[in-house]
């Protein structure tokens, strides 16, 4: 089976510009998640889709937002970018929604410039 | 956010030598997981504990889920220059996943 596959790997926009990271689940997996991810603040949950419908959110701005369509493909939109939003994106895929084991893509690292 | 507190931040070792590092927490979590990620790479899953007191080995990386559950530890042997990475633990507890701000392990020839 692929695993995770996240695009575009690299990214580099200017403030207040918007971006859309795209992330296709492992064949058969039901649930993404995405995570921020930067050096002092180490994986922060965005939120998590099933079945299209988003089941979990964390602590981010409206500014983040999501959506995951009828395949299990999952899209991130970033609007109005702050130099703070440069990060590693990681998406991850489980089964089922309580799956235990999470399976990460290789991420899109962003650069607000 | 992150309630998990993984210890130590950054280890630096000889090739060879065996390494320790552990996650704690106030909470107690049902599952605890152990995740290494590969500068530039997503985290890779290690290896999975379902059960208080359980250890269980993956190669030369053991694991063990702590009694109180409330805490975990891997420990890595005769480690060898492709062990470098950052290691993560992670707990769930139904639907919440909470990470430790990982252990970076560098290796030395």
């Amino acid at each position: 089976k692929a695993g995770v596959t996240q695009t575009p790997r690299y990214l580099i926009k200017t403030r207040g510009q918007q971006v859309t990271l795209s992330c296709s689940p492992i064949s058969g997996h039901r649930s993404v998640s995405w995570y921020q991810q930067t050096p002092g603040q180490g994986l922060q949950f965005l939120f998590e889709y099933f079945s299209e419908t988003q089941r979990n959110k964390g602590n981010f701005p409206g500014r983040f937002s999501g959506r995951q369509f009828s395949n299990s493909r999952s899209e991130m939109n970033v609007s109005t970018l702050e130099l703070g939003d440069s990060a590693l994106y990681l998406c991850a895929s489980k089964e089922g929604q309580l799956d235990e084991k999470l399976f990460f893509g290789s991420g899109t690292q962003l650069s607000v410039l | 956010g992150q309630q998990l507190n993984q210890s130590p931040q950054s280890m630096f070792i000889q090739e060879g030598e065996d390494v320790s590092m552990n996650c704690t927490s106030s909470s107690i979590f049902n599952t605890w997981l152990w995740y290494k990620q590969d500068p530039g790479e997503g985290p890779v899953l290690l290896i999975a504990l379902y059960k208080a007191g359980e250890l269980t080995s993956n190669g030369r990386l053991t694991a063990q889920f702590g009694i109180t559950r409330k805490d975990s530890f891997l420990n890595i042997s005769a480690s060898i220059p492709s062990d470098v990475g950052i290691y993560f633990c992670a707990g769930l507890r139904g639907n919440d996943m909470r990470f430790g701000a990982g252990t970076r392990l560098t290796v030395k020839p």
